[in-house]
């Protein structure tokens, strides 16, 4: 059984596409987020949500709109996809926010073109 | 906002050697909590370690040691006797007690280990 389950592992599009990615969780963790890895494998958080409510709101485009169900499911909708936008994208989740440690997804690697 | 620094781009070893992977930390907060991932070429992101800046105790785990040291503001990561498949992308985070849905990451170090 998967803990941290995203969906699509790859998915390809042309620019100006909308897209989603769909990540749930079976750990029962209050805390979810949303991570992106750039080619440098520098990864920058992007969203977190505790228990459905957003927390952290980094610099990003508002192009990029999370979107939590409930505390198991953290889904990151993109408009209007910009080349810039290639990059893996991890879902993660931990029992206490950043208190605990996070289990990740296995990415999904997203490639504009 | 906190920052994690890990100056060591990239390392190459020879299996067998020991490599020690550097992490240097900033923050304000009194609480915080440091971690370490392992990032290997298949890509997943695995948890190593955690530590509380209260619990300065270094810890072993098997090949794998680590050392907090909060008087340099530092949690380095130690593999010794390297393998093969030690090779992969190495992660150190941080978060801060204050604002804890908040972990950042270094940039990462490359690690390769050579037959």
């Amino acid at each position: 059984d998967t803990a941290v389950s995203q969906t699509p592992k790859y998915l390809v599009t042309q620019m100006g596409n909308d897209k989603s990615i769909k990540c749930e969780q079976n750990l029962g963790h209050d805390t979810m987020y949303w991570y992106k890895q750039d080619s440098k494998k520098f990864l920058k958080i992007m969203f977190s949500y505790n228990n459905k409510e957003l927390i952290i709101n980094e610099t990003v485009p508002n192009r990029f709109s999370p979107k939590s169900p409930d505390k198991a499911h953290l889904n990151l909708h993109i408009n209007s996809l910009e080349l810039g936008d290639s990059a893996v994208y991890f879902c993660a989740s931990s029992q206490e926010g950043g208190i605990t440690e996070a289990f990740f997804g296995q990415g999904t690697r997203l490639t504009v073109v | 906002a906190q920052k994690v620094t890990q100056a060591q781009t990239e390392i190459s070893v020879v299996e067998k050697e020991d490599v020690t992977l550097d992490c240097v930390y900033e923050t304000r907060d009194t609480t915080y909590y440091l971690f370490w991932y392992k990032q290997p070429p298949s890509g997943e992101l695995v948890f190593l370690i955690r530590r509380n800046s209260f619990d300065e105790q270094n810890e072993i785990s098997g090949r794998y040691s680590w050392n907090f040291q909060k008087s340099t503001s530092s949690f380095n990561f130690t593999i010794t006797a390297s393998q093969v498949v030690d090779s992969a992308v190495y992660f150190c985070a941080l978060s801060e007690g204050y604002n804890n849905n908040d972990m950042r990451f270094g940039a990462g170090t490359r690690l390769t280990v050579k037959p």
